[in-house]
Formats: C-alpha cells, structure tokens, sequence
C-alpha cells in the first residue's frame, strides 16, 4: 500500500518569496492534515480537511498561509510571502476519518523541509 | 493549551528498560497516541489508549489513567535503532474528532 506522498522534500527560499508545498494522502484517506514541525517541538496542526471541506483551521496563520483540497483528493499548503520564522518541516498526514474506525490513526508523510533565508 | 508535558531528553543503555511518562490535560479527551521519529524522518504509529490500563505490543507498552491525565511509554529490551524522539499526542474529541495535539517529544539515546 502506498504511503502519503509529499514534494518537494526540501525548499530553500529568501523571505518575502512564496512557497508551495503538495501532499497526496493513501488512497481511501477521507481526512487530510497539515503540520509544522519546528526543530525541537512537537507537530502542530495548521489545517484538517474532511474530504474537500476544512474542519478545523484555527492555527493556521490567514494572512500569508493558505490551504486547498479541491477534489478531496491531494492537497497543496501555501505560504505567501514567507517569513524567518517559517522555516520547519511541513508534514502531511491523512486517516481514513470514518466515524466507526476505533481510532483514527493518522500516517505521515515524510515531510518538506522548509528553510527560509 | 493542552498542556501535554514530557521530558525533554533520556538515555539510557542496550538492553535496558526506559518509561517515558506523558501528562496532559483530561478535558476533551479521546485516547492517548504514542509516536517513534527518527531524525530526519516523519512519525510513525507505535500506540494507542483509550481505555485505563496498559497495552502490550512485543517489546513496546503503553498505559493510561484517564482520571490523572497520564501515560507513560515503555521500552523493554533497549536497541540501538530505538534512540529516536518519541511523541505523547492527545486526540480530542466533539467537533474536532481526530485532532491530535503533540508533546515537544522526549529524545532517547540508547548507548552501547
């Protein structure tokens, strides 16, 4: 079974430039998550779409990140214009978000690491 | 916040048994996840509790007591390839069902 995919796998960009970031969660998948990562911490959810819908996006800085899954498939995060702080690993992961699973256990892809000079 | 704290790092040797312990905030809870990431690399599943008491898979265990808000993770029989960073994630519940909320993780460095 194929895993979550993401590209690109690393991104070196200079603040004020914009970045986007693709995941393609395992087939099947209905709920799909965007993470940041910074070194050292823990992830932290920036968006959970359900299908094409956004379930929760309240850490997800508005006014330079931005989030799409059009036909509730693959997923792209954007973040326009990029600053300093932005550099971490952006971590996709998807579950199957069906209400009658015991638990819905969330599989990682393996990341895009971001660096912003 | 979810105030989920673990410690920051531990060592231990080969062939040793280490717990890591987790506590977190009991409100809106919805089972306990435990997570293996290697440098480099995404997090990968290890365990989940929802219940109260300990779960066994081969080498690695987990517990919950839901009333005191802690769990701890246990690795028995030490490897070098177990020296990763090891997550505490807390799943909520109502409108925001699946949500995990991650611990900063605990560093394990298994010596020789």
């Amino acid at each position: 079974e194929a895993g979550v995919a993401q590209s690109p796998r690393y991104k070196i960009i200079e603040k004020r430039q914009s970045v986007a970031f693709w995941c393609n969660p395992i087939s099947g998948h209905a709920t799909l998550y965007w993470y940041q990562q910074i070194l050292g911490q823990g992830p932290k959810l920036l968006i959970q779409f359900q299908n094409n819908g956004v379930v929760d996006d309240s850490q997800l800085p508005k006014d330079r990140f931005s989030a799409e899954r059009l036909k509730g498939v693959d997923s792209t995060l954007k973040i326009q214009p990029a600053k300093l702080e932005d550099s971490a690993v952006y971590l996709c992961a998807s579950s199957l978000g069906k209400g009658e699973t015991v638990y819905n256990e969330q599989f990682f892809g393996p990341g895009t690491r971001l660096t912003v000079l | 916040g979810q105030n989920i704290d673990q410690p920051t790092e531990m060592t231990a040797t080969e062939g040793a048994i280490v717990q890591i312990n987790c506590t977190y905030q009991t409100s809106g809870f919805n089972g306990l996840f435990w997570y293996q990431q290697h440098a480099g690399e995404a997090p990968t599943f290890l365990s989940y509790n929802v219940l109260d008491g300990l779960e066994e898979k081969g080498r690695f265990s987990s517990f919950l007591s839901r009333s005191k808000g802690y769990s701890y993770l246990l690795l028995k029989e030490l490897q070098m390839k177990d020296s990763a960073s090891y997550l505490c994630a807390k799943s909520s519940g109502g409108s925001t069902l699946g949500r995990l909320y991650f611990g900063r993780g605990t560093q394990l460095t298994v010596w020789p």
